[in-house]
């Protein structure tokens, strides 16, 4: 069974600064697609970035960027220019590609915490 | 505007008795989804749909039961075998690799 490790259950950066956030997953699959969800405090989920399995080349999404080792099983998110709307949960995610509509398996989440 | 509404935002059940969470989507997504938000934990799957009148169990669902009569209607019932029901519960759709989320319903059980 495929698992999503966020071993940093609290993180904090100074506004404007970089903070890369960590995960970790496991499978035995090849395809498959990884995401980096944001939970603010109003608790609706958003998605950030997402990576294809299959995609050499690490997404990036304005200020948010991903750093995917498909080797290490290592997907973690880099964060620059923080502000303070960036203050939220961020959960990491697994989905396999085998179908179009397999189940997402989450991580237990990261609270990142902007300094002002 | 398209999108997931979920009500009520807060509800509050007495223990024993069943309350059934609503989720209506207007994205004319085929699959949706049920999940189970406690603190310090990820989201947890209770129940997905990925057709009308077709539903599978999630990781968690016992306590609970899900119906599917319409492609816009994903309800859950939290049933009084839910022995720790008082969570945080997110219903999403989806038509392909992205979920969308609703804004959740917070149950309380008094």
């Amino acid at each position: 069974a495929q698992t999503v490790t966020q071993s940093q259950p609290e993180m904090s950066v100074q506004e404007a600064e970089t903070v890369t956030l960590s995960c970790t997953y496991d499978t035995s699959e090849s395809d498959y697609y990884l995401f980096w969800y944001k939970q603010p405090p109003s608790r609706q989920m958003i998605l950030v970035i997402r990576q294809e399995a299959y995609k050499q080349q690490n997404a990036t999404e304005n200020r948010f960027s991903v750093n995917f080792q498909k080797a290490a099983k290592s997907f973690s998110l880099k964060i620059s220019d923080s502000q303070l709307g960036d203050a939220a949960m961020y959960f990491c995610a697994y989905r396999s590609a085998k179908t179009s509509y397999d189940k997402v398996i989450f991580g237990p989440g990261t609270s990142l915490s902007v300094i002002p | 505007d398209g999108g997931i509404t979920q009500s009520p935002k807060y509800l509050f059940r007495k223990e024993g008795q069943n309350v059934t969470l609503s989720c209506e989507q207007n994205l004319n997504h085929d699959a949706m989804y049920w999940y189970r938000q406690d603190p310090g934990q990820g989201l947890r799957l209770i129940y997905y749909s990925q057709i009308v009148n077709d539903f599978q169990k999630g990781d968690i669902a016992e306590g609970y039961s899900v119906s599917r009569e319409k492609k816009e209607s994903f309800p859950l019932t939290v049933t009084s075998a839910q022995k720790n029901p008082t969570a945080f519960y997110l219903c999403a759709s989806s038509q392909g690799i992205e979920q969308f989320f609703g804004p959740g319903t917070r149950l309380t059980v008094l």
